[in-house]
């Protein structure tokens, strides 16, 4: 059974930091590695897929990367700013391709 | 951009009552999900659903739950006799296709969540 772990569960940065957010899989037989964004109250907003032949995937100030064989994702996050606080949520997709298993998240804080 | 809707925002029912919980999926999608988040807890997956039939469940979804596409625009979400413990924040999510097909452009669009809360 597919286990994923998110360290660490809450980070703090003032604005402007670069920061690393880390994703654990027990099982490295997944389709692809998806990280979310979750704001309070609020559904779950996709930010970055990886497919599991890739090693890393872009999206304006994040960058996500995929090791398969040490079961690691970290994602990235260039330059932070406030409106960056949220809950991040990494989460892998099985191989019949219809179950994502999610990560506890990380929260973190912004502070201006 | 294209949303999935979910109502109601909030429900509050009391122990051993019915409840079904409603999503609207994007137009076009074809596959369908539930999750729920306990307060505190991850996300964890229920359900999907593709070509009106179940495709993959978890153990917690036991005979207690069922999913229903009763048109072509509504999925919903049925808890025969709630219990304390089924009180969480429950997710629909859709996409377009087989998520083995996703293209590194193609999301998983979930909605904002009904929080359910049992009594």
């Amino acid at each position: 059974k597919q286990e994923v772990t998110q360290i660490p569960a809450a980070l703090s940065v003032p604005e402007g930091e670069n920061l690393v957010l880390n994703c654990s899989f027990t099982d490295s037989a997944i389709y692809n590695l998806q990280w979310f964004r979750q704001d309070p109250g609020k559904g779950l907003t996709s930010l970055l897929l990886i497919q599991s032949s890739q090693r890393e995937q872009t999206s304006g100030r994040l960058n996500a990367s995929l090791d398969k064989s040490s079961g690691r994702s970290t994602l990235y996050i260039a330059a932070s700013q406030p409106g960056d606080s949220a809950t991040y949520l990494c989460a892998g997709l099985n191989n019949a391709g219809n179950m994502l298993t999610f990560g506890g998240g990380t929260r973190l804080m912004v502070k201006p | 951009e294209p949303e999935v809707t979910q109502t109601p925002s909030h429900q509050v029912t009391q122990m051993g009552q019915e409840v079904i919980l409603r999503c609207v999926p994007i137009s076009n999608h074809l596959y369908f999900y539930w999750y729920r988040q306990i307060l505190g807890q991850k996300v964890e997956f229920l359900v999907s659903f593709y070509n009106n039939e179940i495709s993959e469940k978890s153990e917690i979804f036991d005979d207690q739950f069922s999913v229903e596409r009763p048109d072509g625009s509504n999925f919903t979400l049925k808890i025969r006799s709630t219990k304390l413990e089924d009180s969480a924040m429950y997710f629909c999510a859709s996409i377009a296709r087989d998520t083995r097909s996703f293209a590194t452009n193609e999301k998983l669009f979930f909605g904002s969540g009904t929080q359910l809360s049992v009594l």
